[in-house]
């Protein structure tokens, strides 16, 4: 089976740019998490989507930042504009259904460097 | 707030020595718990999970981690490290009632030839 799958895998750009992160969760999951790694801060949970709804948005840093779920098998991440401290390596992550007992299941990441 | 430590930020073991890697979490109520191994340039991968029953857990590559209710704990350990298990490995914790995983800082583990 195909695991979480994101694209692009690198992305170089200039500050200011726009920038879309994608993700494609596995087929059946419903709930959807983006994340956001970085040396200095670590892990961080930017958003939760289950159903395709946002559940929690509190980690977004600010308004540069949005997520859609359009529909089940496909999500986004967009950076507008961007800025350099926004460089880091972006996590989605999928699980079977709103719970405590499914463990999340991640993609490749994006490695987004922002000049 | 609930809060997850991981109290080693770097380890460093020759291979062939045992590992044992320390999870503390702080809430009283009913947890599931996650070892997560981040592979150099890699993304997460699932080591091993608690949820109930049997407090050993056995996950893949030999690891195991023991769920200590009394001392909030839940650490990992192998036997005998390999070269290959250089990595970082994140301990995190699902609360019952909440759909969120609450991540430790991760600890990354270099294992000399």
């Amino acid at each position: 089976d195909a695991g979480v799958i994101q694209s692009p895998r690198h992305e170089v750009t200039e500050m200011g740019q726009e920038v879309t992160l994608r993700c494609k969760p596995i087929s059946g999951h419903n709930s959807l998490f983006w994340y956001r790694q970085t040396m200095m801060r670590g892990l961080e949970l930017l958003i939760y989507f289950n159903n395709n709804v946002p559940i929690d948005d509190s980690g977004m840093p600010e308004d540069r930042f949005s997520a859609k779920m359009p529909n089940a098998s496909f999500s986004t991440l967009k950076i507008q504009p961007s800025e350099p401290r926004d460089s880091a390596v972006y996590f989605c992550a999928s699980s079977l259904r709103q719970g405590s007992n499914q463990p999340q299941h991640f993609g490749d990441g994006t490695r987004l460097s922002i000049l | 707030a609930q809060s997850v430590s991981q109290h080693n930020h770097h380890v460093i073991l020759s291979e062939a020595a045992s590992l044992e890697l320390g999870c503390n979490y702080s809430y009283g109520g009913t947890v599931n718990l996650f070892w997560y191994v981040q592979y150099p340039g890699q993304h997460l991968q699932l080591l091993l999970k608690y949820f109930s029953g049997d407090p050993l857990v056995k996950g893949i590559k030999g690891f195991e981690a023991e769920f200590i209710k009394s001392k909030f704990s839940f650490n990992l350990r192998k036997p005998s490290v390999q070269w290959s298990d250089t990595a970082e490995y994140f301990c995190a914790v699902m609360l019952d009632s909440n759909y969120q995983l609450i991540w430790g800082a991760g600890t990354k583990l270099i294992i000399k030839p």
